[in-house]
């Protein structure tokens, strides 16, 4: 398995509060990936990094910020959550390492499932 | 923009039967293409790749037909079990993109014993 963990797993907030959600590996991956996944919407990317202190916006970015100040972490802020980012998150890594799939293979974590009230 | 598509939904198969996911992309630019499985409640899981220079690649299995011309991929999973059962996705690559990968929504495979 891939060394990638995700935490908190599961979470409940209210609206308008801030939520950091984290995300670690331990395969020295240079890219990390940032997804929510809604039913009927598939997988769709909110923010990558390309490297430490290197990020960009993906898809539907509009409410969320990210950073990583490591190779192993990279962070998700809902700045101020609202019903509409109920969803469950993936983070997901690519790059040089111990398994199979080329380098350009994204792992995945075990996901947070987020519920703002 | 261009996305990567499934052709179904779902696909209930007996077990042991042979079973086979399609997918269609439309970037004629992807160079590398993955398929995945989710099972519930949990995060998608690599299965097997191709590149783009490939016609088909096998593993233990599974095996992974790309055809160019019509830009189709398709997964084949072999002796279908009850533990195949999930969603399978199929992502695609645009070289020079920071991997970025584009998916499709899932096809749910339900294997009936």
């Amino acid at each position: 398995d891939a060394g990638i963990t995700q935490s908190p797993r599961h979470k409940v907030t209210e609206t308008g509060t801030p939520v950091t959600l984290r995300c670690h590996q331990t395969e020295n991956h240079r890219y990390m990936y940032w997804y929510r996944q809604d039913p009927g919407h598939g997988l769709r990317l909110i923010h990558y990094s390309y490297g430490v202190k290197d990020t960009d916006k993906g898809e539907v970015s509009d409410g969320y910020s990210v950073s990583r100040s490591k190779t192993e972490d990279f962070l998700l802020t809902l700045e101020s959550a609202t019903s509409s980012q109920t969803s469950v998150y993936f983070c997901a890594t690519a790059g040089q390492g111990r398994f199979i799939g080329a380098e350009e293979t994204q792992y995945f974590g075990p996901g947070t499932r987020l519920l703002v009230l | 923009g261009e996305s990567v598509g499934l052709h179904l939904p779902t696909l209930s198969v007996q077990e042991g039967d042979n079973s086979i996911i399609n997918c269609a992309y439309s970037n004629s630019a992807s160079d590398y293409f993955i398929w995945y499985k989710q099972e519930s409640g949990k995060g998608p899981q690599f299965i097997i790749d191709i590149r783009s220079n490939m016609d088909k690649r096998q593993g233990q299995r599974v095996t992974v037909l790309l055809n160019k011309t019509v830009k189709h991929l398709s997964l084949q999973i072999a002796a279908t079990q009850p533990g195949d059962s999930a969603v399978y996705f199929c992502a695609e690559i645009v070289g020079g993109s920071n991997y970025k990968l584009t998916f499709g929504k899932g096809t749910l495979l339900t294997v009936n014993p």
